[in-house]
């Protein structure tokens, strides 16, 4: 069983539709929980981060974290086509050396 | 956020040459740099981690006399593919990471690997 399970996708959605993305992990030590978005051919761009469960919203980004399920989830409200690009999740144990899980990542396609 | 470059951002090199990836952070110092590997469609895959002034640790797998990395200063690393052959093509990607924030990576913009 992968540390952290992420649906590659694709995912396609219209303009202006409610984009829901998400992960599973397995490694209850997991405490940073980071959101991270790549575009094709370029370096993964840090979205979000959160600390242990909870909520957290920027702009059109939520990012959700339930530690019980062990299951985290980012929002993206009104999505554009500009949004199209690979969402990749990320999971620490923490800081000083750990190593930071990344998933497959899930392809997102926003057709205007 | 803050910024990483990488240079060069493609290289295309005759096999059995050597090629060198530098990775810096642009307006912070970081502690920690990473170095990934991403083959087409596929996740970022951990190569080695460098603290600025020590030894990279690699991951296993990675053979470290193959990719040499070298972490010099708070604001430069660089991985040197050796004796480069076609199957060392692929995209590979740092990222830095500051004191205290090794969960938050910043990443740079990828380099594009060929071999021929």
């Amino acid at each position: 069983q992968k540390e952290v399970e992420q649906d590659p996708g694709p995912l396609s959605v219209p303009e202006g539709a409610i984009v829901s993305l998400n992960c599973t992990y397995s490694n209850s030590a997991f405490q940073y929980f980071m959101w991270y978005r790549q575009y094709s051919r370029k370096g993964p761009e840090l979205l979000m981060y959160t600390y242990s469960s909870g909520n957290k919203e920027d702009g059109r980004f939520t990012a959700q974290v339930d530690k019980s399920s062990k299951y985290i989830s980012l929002f993206i409200r009104d999505s554009q086509p500009s949004d199209s690009a690979t969402y990749l999740c990320a999971m620490s144990v923490g800081t000083g050396g750990f190593k930071t899980i990344f998933g497959a990542g899930t392809r997102l396609f926003v057709k205007a | 956020g803050a910024v990483v470059s990488q240079h060069p951002s493609r290289v295309i090199c005759k096999s059995g040459t050597s090629v060198k990836i530098e990775c810096r952070s642009l307006d912070f110092q970081a502690t920690t740099m990473f170095w990934y590997r991403q083959f087409p469609k596929k996740s970022l895959m951990l190569m080695a981690t460098s603290n600025e002034g020590s030894k990279a640790t690699y991951e296993q797998g990675v053979e470290k006399d193959k990719f040499l990395i070298n972490h010099a200063s708070l604001t430069l690393s660089t991985l040197t593919v050796t004796s480069a052959h076609p199957e060392d093509s692929s995209f590979y990607i740092c990222s830095a990471a500051g004191t205290g924030q090794q969960y938050e990576q910043y990443f740079g913009p990828g380099t594009r690997l060929t071999v021929t």
